[in-house]
């Protein structure tokens, strides 16, 4: 089975553009998450969809959207982007939206960086 | 936000046991406890997940204290491939909306 497919791996944008972040979840689960790693901050939690709707979301301001497509597919969009927006993005896929219970598969993250 | 603490570094010799301990003292009582790991230049990966009592799986054990304010991760033989950081990981539910918060980590060294 194959694993959570992000695409590109690697970006560079400059401050003010926008970027879209696309994310394929392991073949069958409709639940996929999104969270951003920095060295200082670590892993943070973005947002979560399930069946094409937002679930769950983190601190992030509203410059950090994202959506669901109906074969579960997800991007994430950042407009205005910003220095301290350099990070790691990494998408996580798994069967439900239990995060209690459920396993979470993360894809290997697109690294974008902003001059 | 972290609701978990872990030792920020350990280290351990190739073939022996590993235990990597964590504080999560605001457990709630349906919280289960998760354990991720991240390899370098990777995203996390799932290592083992439990309630109450202690869970075996190919991978490693975990064990939960008797009041679940503390749990334990046991490689049983370190291998230079489990040189990762370690995320011990609760549900965070607050305003209806529900997270995984992963805290800083314990990055393990294997010695060869």
């Amino acid at each position: 089975k194959a694993g959570v497919t992000q695409t590109p791996r690697y970006l560079i944008k400059t401050r003010g553009q926008q970027v879209t972040l696309s994310c394929s979840p392991i073949s069958g689960h409709r639940s996929v998450s999104w969270y951003q790693q920095t060295p200082g901050q670590g892993l943070q939690f973005l947002f979560e969809y399930f069946s094409e709707t937002q679930r769950n979301k983190g601190n992030f301001p509203g410059r950090f959207s994202g959506r669901q497509f109906s074969n579960s597919r997800s991007e994430m969009n950042v407009s205005t982007l910003e220095l301290g927006d350099s990070a790691l993005y990494l998408c996580a896929s798994s069967l439900t939206t239990s995060l209690s219970t459920d396993t979470q598969y993360f894809g290997p993250g697109t690294r974008l960086t902003v001059l | 936000d972290a609701k978990t603490t872990q030792p920020n570094s350990m280290e351990s010799n190739e073939e022996e046991p590993v235990h990597l301990p964590c504080n999560h003292s605001t457990i709630s009582g349906t919280d289960y406890i998760h354990w991720y790991r991240q390899l370098p230049s990777q995203g996390p990966e799932y290592v083992i997940h439990g309630l109450t009592s202690n869970v075996n799986n190919r991978m490693a054990s975990l064990a939960i204290a008797e009041d679940r304010k503390s749990s334990t991760l046991i490689l049983h033989r370190a291998t230079l491939r489990d040189a990762a950081v370690y995320y011990c990981i609760l549900r965070d539910a607050k305003g209806g909306s529900e997270k995984l918060v992963f805290g800083k980590g314990t990055k393990l060294t294997v010695n060869p």
